[in-house]
């Protein structure tokens, strides 16, 4: 079982506001990702990191930034909300190895009004 | 250009009779493959993996299939539960990420 944490799990706010959608985890994995998904469409990636002061952009471009000063935690930063960043946010992190298993947090419903 | 897909965005079944739920991809080089189960508002659960070393891996109810000939895995959910309605996604593990299918929407009618 994995334990990875994001909150809040719901958070509705207004158009302008900045927020950081918290994630961690207690696996010391050093793989860890953020994924935007839509009611009904598919994954998409934005965000990851291999490790420590290691962040990447993912496939689909967002104004979200993050940051990864310690292994178990990777926060995620909107500036500003605006209406088209509501939307579900996944955090992930990966075992790594011969085994590899990606395991994901229960995630943040993000409404931004 | 999509290199995992499932083609079927919506199955349903009857309670108790097998569900399969199909993969297909058209990177050789992918060696490992997982799904995941994925509720409203929650996180994708994952559920059962498979090796390319290996063409079928059992887990109680749920057994995978590979067939790297075709490019091709599928998942078999016997008998299947209405607590097994989601949505399901397959993934093969590439460099740096997990590449994802678009998913597909299981309905188990009781």
């Amino acid at each position: 079982e994995a334990d990875i944490y994001q909150t809040p799990r719901y958070l509705v706010i207004g158009t302008g506001k900045k927020i950081t959608l918290e994630c961690s985890q207690t696996m010391g994995h050093d793989k860890m990702y953020w994924y935007q998904q839509d009611p009904g469409m598919e994954l998409h990636l934005i965000h990851y990191s291999y490790g420590v002061n290691s962040t990447e952009k993912g496939d689909l471009s967002s104004e979200s930034t993050v940051s990864r000063i310690r292994t178990e935690h990777f926060p995620l930063t909107l500036e500003s909300a605006r209406p088209s960043h509501t939307s579900q946010y996944l955090c992930a992190s990966r075992t790594g190895g011969s085994a590899d298993t990606q395991y994901f947090g229960p995630g943040t419903r993000l409404t931004v009004l | 250009d999509q290199q995992v897909k499932q083609n079927s965005p919506s199955l349903s079944v009857q309670e108790g009779r097998i569900s399969i739920l199909n993969c297909d991809y058209t990177n050789s080089m992918f060696d490992y493959f997982l799904w995941y189960k994925k509720y409203p508002a929650e996180g994708p659960t994952f559920l059962i993996s498979i090796s390319s070393i290996k063409d079928k891996n059992e887990d109680g109810r749920f057994t995978v299939f590979l067939n790297k000939s075709a490019k091709h895995l599928s998942l078999h959910i016997v008998p299947s539960q209405p607590g097994d309605s989601a949505v399901y996604f397959c993934a093969a593990s590439g460099t740096y990420k997990y590449i994802f299918g678009t998913g597909t929407r299981l309905k188990v009618l009781a």
